[in-house]
């Protein structure tokens, strides 16, 4: 079965400093998605990418997918407060369900 | 509805009560799941409806697990004789998944504690 593996586990950075998460697939990647979560809450869509070398922008935060498609980057620049909470990588999985990594806990210091 | 609402928000249940989470998916969304989050944990999957038609169910951890969605909209997922290791946050998604890969919107989820 597909599985999916977010590094870090856990991320404190400076407010104004950027980051990197990245998402990496047993499988070839057809859909990956990325959410963001907020603690106790549901999940927001961010982005979804389905192409090869294919990757969006929404205000600060940049996603790409690798040619090979096994692998996600969520790239956050200039981070603020706002931007704290867990990322969500999740892929398109046999049986129109998606399946998600263990998330990327991400804080930011004032 | 502008959103997928869940409902209650808090569940406190005490070990062997029966519970019943609702979910009311977004107008016109033809697919619907149901995800278990456990403390410091990513979702994961329970059962997949594509109108009233459960076509996935692989992910319910025991029989004392049930969803249905009766009429292709609103879903109750009902979990019997509830354990103390079935304390998690439910989520319920929506999408428009039978019109090719597209994002699935979340609830805000019912966080269950089994005491």
């Amino acid at each position: 079965s597909q599985e999916l593996e977010q590094s870090p586990q856990s991320l404190i950075v400076q407010e104004g400093k950027n980051l990197t998460i990245n998402c990496t697939s047993s499988k070839t990647l057809y859909g990956l998605y990325w959410y963001k979560q907020k603690y106790g809450e549901g999940l927001i869509f961010l982005m979804m990418l389905q192409k090869g070398g294919e990757e969006k922008s929404h205000e600060k935060i940049t996603a790409k997918l690798d040619e090979k498609k096994q692998q996600s980057s969520l790239h956050i620049t200039a981070s603020q407060p706002s931007h704290a909470g867990i990322y969500l990588c999740g892929a398109d999985s046999p049986g129109d369900k998606i399946i998600f990594g263990k998330g990327t806990r991400l804080h930011i210091l004032p | 509805g502008a959103g997928v609402s869940q409902s209650p928000r808090y569940k406190v249940a005490k070990r062997g009560q029966d519970v019943a989470l609702r979910c009311d998916p977004i107008s016109g969304h033809v697919s619907l799941f149901w995800y278990q989050q456990a403390l410091g944990q990513g979702p994961e999957f329970l059962t997949y409806f594509q109108n009233e038609a459960q076509l996935d169910k692989s992910g319910l951890p025991s029989d004392r697990f049930f969803a249905e969605r009766p009429e292709g909209s609103v879903s109750t997922l009902k979990i019997q004789r509830t354990q103390q290791e079935d304390s998690a946050v439910y989520l319920c998604a929506s999408s428009h998944r039978d019109r090719g890969r597209t994002e699935a919107f979340f609830g805000q989820g019912t966080r269950l504690t089994v005491v």
